[in-house]
């Protein structure tokens, strides 16, 4: 079965400090693809990175920068300096071979990121 | 500006009244998608087309319908049949020859009472 899970439900953190957002993902795939999403107060889904899964490179954009390890099966997402803009429900998700998978994007619960100044 | 565009922001109904949610995309995107959300919860797929008049269910399609006669349209009616209909509903559309990911509308508030 495929799945996506965000073992942190909310996280806390000062401005400045650097936060990691854990994403584990199950998928009998060998072709997929990880996304993640960030959603303000304002609700929109915002979309920050797509990861196909035959490219382990790390990626780094700006403040942002993501882990994908196959081998453990994660996609860690880390914000450096965090800012109070920061603050939003940040959502991993995971889309198979769109040939198998039916088109369906499989998201994790959340995770709320709430950066205090 | 290319974009999706949902309509109304907040919806209100009273219970058994049938409502349909507006969804258009002037991006030329194939599919498009339906998505539910409720506090606390990830999404959950309710419909997605990847054609015009081509449709397939979700993982939630009981009590919801949708219609699919135009390439740029995607609308979503929440039928009294749906058990709970208040919730957040996200529209969200995708280039498949890209493969890129999905883009999504502002959302619609429903509430029901």
């Amino acid at each position: 079965a495929q799945k996506v899970t965000q073992a942190q439900t909310e996280i806390s953190v000062v401005e400045k400090e650097d936060v990691t957002l854990d994403c584990v993902y199950e998928t009998r795939d060998t072709t997929y693809y990880l996304f993640w999403y960030k959603q303000p107060p304002s609700g929109e889904l915002v979309f920050l990175i797509r990861r196909n899964s035959f490219d382990e490179q790390n990626e780094i954009s700006g403040r942002y920068s993501w882990n994908f390890q196959k081998s453990t099966s994660s996609f860690n997402f880390t914000i450096t300096a965090s800012q109070v803009v920061d603050s939003a429900v940040y959502f991993c998700a995971l889309y198979m071979n769109y040939g198998g998978s039916q088109g369906n994007l499989i998201f994790g619960k959340g995770t709320k990121l709430s950066v205090k100044p | 500006d290319g974009g999706i565009t949902q309509s109304p922001k907040y919806l209100f109904r009273k219970e058994g009244q049938n409502v349909t949610l507006s969804c258009e995309q002037n991006l030329n995107h194939d599919a498009m998608y339906w998505y539910r959300q409720d506090p606390g919860q990830g999404l959950r797929l309710i419909y997605y087309s990847q054609i015009v008049n081509d449709f397939q269910k979700g993982d939630i399609a009981e009590g919801y319908s949708v219609s699919r006669e135009k390439k740029e349209s995607f609308p979503l009616t929440v039928t009294s049949a749906q058990k709970n209909p208040t919730a957040f509903y996200l529209c969200a559309s995708q280039n498949l020859k890209g493969q890129a990911g999905l883009y999504f509308g502002p959302g619609t508030r429903l509430t029901v009472t």
